[in-house]
């Protein structure tokens, strides 16, 4: 049982050069998420998907798009990097109710130079 | 903004002391209260769960509750050097988003 497994798990970006973050989870949850991890300022939401079929911006969505493939998968797309997306991005999933708890991914560690 | 505060840290304990850990939050209507922890390089992986007022113990973690205070803390007991750690406090909103701490570095010292 792999749990909440993403690619890529290192990425080195140009300025403008795009690129999609793979996530995916085995364990029949509803819902999904994507968490960017920076230094100093804890785990910020970026997007996500409450079921399969809908998508909902979190606290600092601008640069970013999602998509919802299916009920496994959830990608993150970054059109055109900037350097202020640097980062350590997570993913994680949850059946989806109020009182229960989210399983992190290994984390994708991005460099925008 | 819904936010989630942490002291700042980091915390340095001796090996066998206890290890207190504070958060506080701004929405009155959140029901449910996590501590993840994280070590240097990994995801969050969660060690308590706490929905009630009061306290909840799981091994040597006890989780506190106090929703009029609005404030969860996190004690560790014994500790020990594996759990030298950045912990991080979530909070969950009515549409099942975590609003996380900055986190609270321990460094516990043999």
């Amino acid at each position: 049982n792999a749990g909440v497994t993403q690619t890529p798990k290192f990425q080195v970006l140009k300025t403008g050069q795009s690129m999609t973050l793979q996530c995916a989870q085995d364990m029949n949850h509803n819902s999904m998420y994507w968490y960017r991890q920076d230094p100093g300022m804890g785990l910020r939401l970026i997007y996500y998907s409450a079921s399969e079929g809908t998508t909902d911006k979190g606290e600092v969505p601008n640069g970013y798009n999602v998509s919802r493939l299916n009920k496994r998968e959830f990608s993150l797309r970054l059109e055109s990097a900037a350097p202020s997306q640097t980062s350590v991005y997570f993913c994680a999933s949850s059946e989806g109710t109020i009182q229960e708890t989210q399983y992190f991914g290994p984390g994708t560690r991005l460099l925008v130079l | 903004q819904k936010e989630v505060e942490q002291n700042s840290g980091p915390l340095s304990v001796p090996e066998g002391a206890i290890a207190s850990l504070n958060c506080t939050y701004s929405d009155r209507g959140s029901q449910s209260f996590f501590w993840y922890r994280q070590y240097s390089g990994k995801s969050p992986e969660l060690i308590m769960f706490i929905y009630s007022n009061g306290d909840k113990e799981d091994g040597r973690f006890t989780a506190q509750l106090n929703k009029a205070s609005q404030y969860v803390s996190l004690l560790i007991r014994d500790s020990q050097p594996s759990d030298s750690a950045t912990y991080l406090c979530a909070v969950k909103d009515g549409n099942n988003r975590l609003a996380f701490g900055k986190g609270n570095q321990v460094v516990v010292i043999p």
